[in-house]
């Protein structure tokens, strides 16, 4: 049982052009997370969402947009990639208590590649 | 602001050798400590964690951490590393909110 999962894995594709990708989480988590990983593996936040209410929204061009359907599902879509849009995106759940976040579970990863 | 300082970006070390990787948060209050671990090609997968009580953490494969709060510090200790240790880790501080900052990452070498 796969705890968090993304879809694709691999993702090449042109500038200019929109993309998605998903995941999904079965933990039953309330918090779910973007993370963007560049090649020097720093990993930065990028999203996270509440019950399905956005909570962080850090500095990222407005050519990424969020969306969680469900507390279960979020997505990531792209709009006009860049070449610089090119790293490894990480979906990741965790629950959040009043004495903040517990451990975040990752998904695989989804490596964006922009030509 | 609230940062996560990992001095070391690259350790290199024998088998057998003992490793211990540095971890400074910057934040005065209560937090959440974590150290994840990156194998190459794969996601990032949780050592150990502190939320309280005995300030020396035991986490899986051998880790183990220690929370000292005078120093601001969360340091990863390892007796003995294997060539399967070879990865990235990262140190993770929560400091009760929703977000998680994570410092810039080590990538330890173990060579055969």
């Amino acid at each position: 049982d796969t705890a968090v999962s993304q879809t694709p894995k691999y993702l090449v594709t042109q500038m200019g052009n929109d993309k998605s990708i998903k995941c999904e989480q079965n933990l039953g988590h309330d918090t779910m997370y973007w993370y963007k990983q560049d090649s020097k593996k720093f990993l930065k936040i990028m999203f996270s969402y509440n019950n399905k209410e956005l909570i962080i929204n850090e500095t990222v061009p407005n050519r990424f947009s969020p969306k969680s359907p469900d507390k279960a599902h979020l997505n990531l879509h792209i709009n006009s990639l860049e070449l610089g849009d090119s790293a490894v995106y990480f979906c990741a759940s965790s629950q959040v208590r009043s004495s903040g976040s517990d451990e975040q579970f990752f998904g695989p990863g989804t490596r964006l590649t922009v030509l | 602001a609230q940062s996560v300082s990992q001095h070391n970006h690259h350790v290199i070390l024998s088998e057998a050798a003992s490793l211990e990787l540095g971890c400074n948060y910057s934040y005065g209050g209560t937090v959440n400590l974590f150290w994840y671990v990156q194998y190459p090609g794969q996601h990032l997968q949780l050592l150990l964690k502190y939320f309280s009580g005995d300030p020396l953490v035991k986490g899986i494969k051998g880790f183990e951490a220690e929370f000292i709060k005078s120093k601001f510090s969360f340091n990863l200790r390892k007796p003995s590393v294997q060539w399967s240790d070879t990865a990235e880790y990262f140190c993770a501080v929560n400091t009760g909110g929703f977000k998680t900052i994570f410092g810039a990452g080590t990538r330890l070498f173990v060579k055969a």
